[in-house]
C-alpha cells in the first residue's frame, strides 16, 4: 500500500441495510477525515479523528458513525442507509491536526442508496 | 461557524493567466489552503498561505489577506490539463482543528 486506500469504489445498497466503507492510509498519519462529496455542494466533513483513539462530529454527522481502534484505519458505517445517502464518499488523512493541515485523500467510494 | 464564497465557474483560454477568488468568514483563523481536483478523482493539495502576501509554486500562485478574509489563487501560463475544480479551505478554531471547504470553482480552460 502507498498512500491512503478505501473500499469498495462504488457500491450500490438498499435502504434500510448497513455498510461499512473502509478507509485505510499506511503514511503513519495521526489525523484522518471522511468526507461526502455532491454536486455544488464541495466536500463535506462527516467526522474526523485527531488521533487513534479520539473521534469528532463534522458538519454532517446524522446517520454516520465512525471508529479509530489504531493509526491506520478509520471505518466509516452507515447504521440504516437511506437514499440520500448517496454520494461520493473521501476518506482523508493528515500527518497532524493542526495546520498547514495538508490532507493527503483516498480515491473516492461511490455509494448509491436505492 | 465558518463559510467560504468562490465562484462556481471560471474560464479561460489556453495560456492565460486566471484568478480564482475566495472570501471566507471564520471564528479563529489559522490558514487558507488551496487543493484541485479533476473529475472523479481525489482531491489534491496545492499550496497553503498562513500570512499575507504571496506564495509561488511554479505556475501557481496563492495570495492571503488576513484584514479582507480574502485569498486568491492563482494559475499561469495555462493548460489544458488545468481544467479541474478548485477549493479553497479553513480551519475552524479551537481545538477541534475540524477543516471546512469551500463549494469549488470549476475552472475550464479553451484551446
Amino acid at each position: 500500500i502507498a498512500g491512503i486506500t478505501q473500499a469498495p469504489t462504488s457500491q450500490i445498497l438498499a435502504a434500510g441495510r448497513r455498510m461499512t466503507l473502509r478507509c485505510t492510509q499506511d503514511m503513519r498519519h495521526n489525523a484522518m477525515y471522511w468526507y461526502r462529496q455532491d454536486l455544488g455542494l464541495g466536500l463535506r466533513l462527516i467526522h474526523y479523528s485527531n488521533t487513534a483513539g479520539t473521534t469528532g462530529k463534522g458538519e454532517v454527522p446524522d446517520g454516520y458513525s465512525v471508529s479509530r481502534a489504531n493509526t491506520d484505519d478509520f471505518p466509516l458505517t452507515l447504521a440504516s442507509a437511506v437514499p440520500s445517502q448517496t454520494s461520493v464518499y473521501f476518506c482523508a488523512s493528515s500527518k497532524v491536526a493542526g495546520e498547514p493541515n495538508e490532507q493527503f485523500f483516498g480515491p473516492g467510494t461511490r455509494l448509491t442508496v436505492l | 461557524g465558518q463559510s467560504l464564497e468562490q465562484p462556481s465557474e471560471v474560464t479561460a483560454v489556453e495560456g492565460a493567466i486566471v484568478q480564482i477568488n475566495c472570501t471566507y468568514q471564520t471564528s479563529g483563523f489559522y490558514g487558507l489552503s488551496w487543493y484541485q481536483q479533476h473529475d472523479g478523482g481525489a482531491p489534491t493539495f496545492l499550496s497553503y498561505n498562513a500570512l499575507d502576501g504571496l506564495e509561488e509554486t511554479g505556475r501557481f500562485s496563492s495570495f492571503l489577506s488576513r484584514s479582507d478574509s480574502y485569498g486568491y489563487l492563482l494559475l499561469q501560463e495555462l493548460q489544458m490539463k488545468d481544467s479541474a475544480s478548485y477549493f479553497c479551505a479553513v480551519r475552524s478554531s479551537g481545538g477541534s482543528y475540524i477543516p471546512t471547504f469551500g463549494r469549488g470553482t470549476s475552472l475550464i480552460v479553451h484551446p
